[in-house]
């Protein structure tokens, strides 16, 4: 069955990067789909990040500007998020998940907040 | 970028209800429209896709329907695990968009 786990550091101080791990397993990501990030932020709002495709290939949500990248290690099937100059606003629970079309896996999620 | 507008943001039912939820878009997206269930522990789960099909292993007590910009989830015999948070999403254009969230309770 594919999994996703989410991982990363649970605090990050304003103007800092935020970096997550998704870890898959059950399918190798360079298999097949699109591997997104998705955050839901204090009060249930559900943002799409973006995602990098089996191929390799980016797409970012514009709202997130020149923020944001998401990389991948295909060795490790992980990919990866990292936010740059980070806001309170970027408090939020983030989420991996498998798409193709539609979001049919998800990781459990994990709560990112950021506060000096 | 297409807006989602789920009007009813909490609900109150009783056990063997019908329940309906609504989602809008700000224009048609063709079907392109998904549903998800996310339970009090932060679980999501995909429920219905493209409308009106239904995902692997969810009950059929679930239903989808719609069309242009105006679709609904439906449970027919509310059970108790259906306690839970849902969210419409559209596929029709990039960026995918999310609905405000409908948290279903028991009365």
């Amino acid at each position: 069955d594919v999994q996703l786990q989410e991982s990363g550091p649970g605090l990050v101080k304003p103007s800092q990067s935020l970096s997550l791990t998704c870890s898959v397993t059950g399918y190798s990501i360079t298999s097949g789909y699109y591997w997104n990030w998705i955050r839901q932020f204090p009060g249930n709002k559900l943002e799409w990040m973006g995602y990098i495709s089996y191929d390799g290939s980016n797409n970012y949500n514009p709202s997130l500007k020149n923020r944001i990248s998401i990389t991948r290690d295909t060795s490790k099937n992980q990919f990866f998020l990292k936010l740059n100059s980070v806001t309170t606003e970027d408090t939020a629970t983030y989420y991996c998940a498998r798409e193709g079309v539609f979001f049919a896996y998800w990781g459990q999620g994990t709560l990112v907040t950021v506060s000096a | 970028d297409i807006q989602m507008t789920q009007t009813t943001s909490s609900l109150s039912a009783s056990l063997g209800d019908r329940v309906t939820i609504s989602c809008s878009a700000s224009q048609g997206i063709s079907n392109y429209l998904n549903w998800y269930q996310q339970k009090p522990d932060g679980t999501v789960k995909l429920l219905i896709y493209y409308t009106s099909s239904l995902h692997s292993g969810v009950p059929s007590r679930f239903s989808g329907s719609g069309s242009g910009t105006d679709y609904s989830l439906t449970i027919s015999n509310l059970e108790p695990e259906d306690i839970a948070t849902y969210y419409c999403q559209q596929y029709s254009k990039l960026p995918y968009t999310f609905g405000g969230g409908t948290k279903l309770e028991i009365k």
